[in-house]
């Protein structure tokens, strides 16, 4: 089945920093999504975002799907930006493959 | 809308015992996932339905998990007899699959932990 890599496995940040995190599939994918999980385990969708780019506030994601990578990128990061950040693909009719996570902390 | 609904948000039991989670999708989704999340596997796709029919459940570890949709706004997933090694968090998620995808919208999850 298709992999899904993401590095870095962990990142650490000072609060107002910058950061991009990367997502890499071994397939053509038809759906791609990022993932938040915040300190208090619930998972919050992020974007929805096959190919292009989308933001929405400080986040913004671009898929570039012929080179199988997507990337998120934080801008001006906060102490509540912290958590694990997962991006999940779907090739073909298999539902939604997880990759291990980014594990981001934001120190204020 | 709500959101996606699990009951209870905690459970705990003792081996052996028989242990119902409970999960409402969006309305107007139709497919429903079911995963685990453990620090060692990360999370896991254990079931998921398309229009209240089971598609693929190879990810159910054993025979003595059971999950079930008798309809649209509910479903169960039933572990009997539970054992520690069960222990994890619990998370349904659902969606709307087909010309009009959307995007994947987890419950809060259900922690379960069997001593």
């Amino acid at each position: 089945g298709i992999q899904v890599e993401q590095s870095p496995p962990d990142l650490i940040l000072q609060e107002g920093a910058n950061s991009t995190l990367r997502c890499n599939f071994s397939d053509s994918v038809n759906n791609l999504q990022w993932f938040h999980q915040n300190p208090w385990g619930q998972l919050i969708n992020l974007f929805y975002i096959p190919s292009g780019t989308k933001q929405n506030g400080r986040l913004s994601a671009t898929t570039v799907a012929t080179e199988r990578y997507s990337l998120l990128y934080i801008s001006s990061s906060q102490t509540t930006d912290s958590g694990v950040y997962f991006c999940a693909v779907v090739s073909g009719n298999t539902p939604l493959v997880f990759g291990k996570g980014t594990r981001l902390s934001v120190i204020a | 809308d709500a959101g996606v609904i699990q009951s209870p948000r905690h459970e705990v039991t003792e081996m052996g015992q028989e242990v119902t989670l409970r999960c409402k999708p969006i309305s107007g989704h139709n497919s429903l996932f079911w995963y685990r999340q453990t620090m060692m596997r990360g999370l896991e796709l254990l079931i998921y339905f398309n229009n209240n029919v089971p598609i693929d459940d190879s990810g159910m570890p054993e025979d003595r998990f059971s999950a079930k949709m008798p309809n649209a706004s509910f479903s169960t997933l039933k572990i009997q007899p539970s054992e520690p090694r069960d222990s994890a968090v619990y998370f349904c998620a659902s969606s709307l699959v087909g010309e009009a995808n959307s995007p994947l919208h987890f419950g809060n999850g259900t922690r379960l932990t069997v001593t």
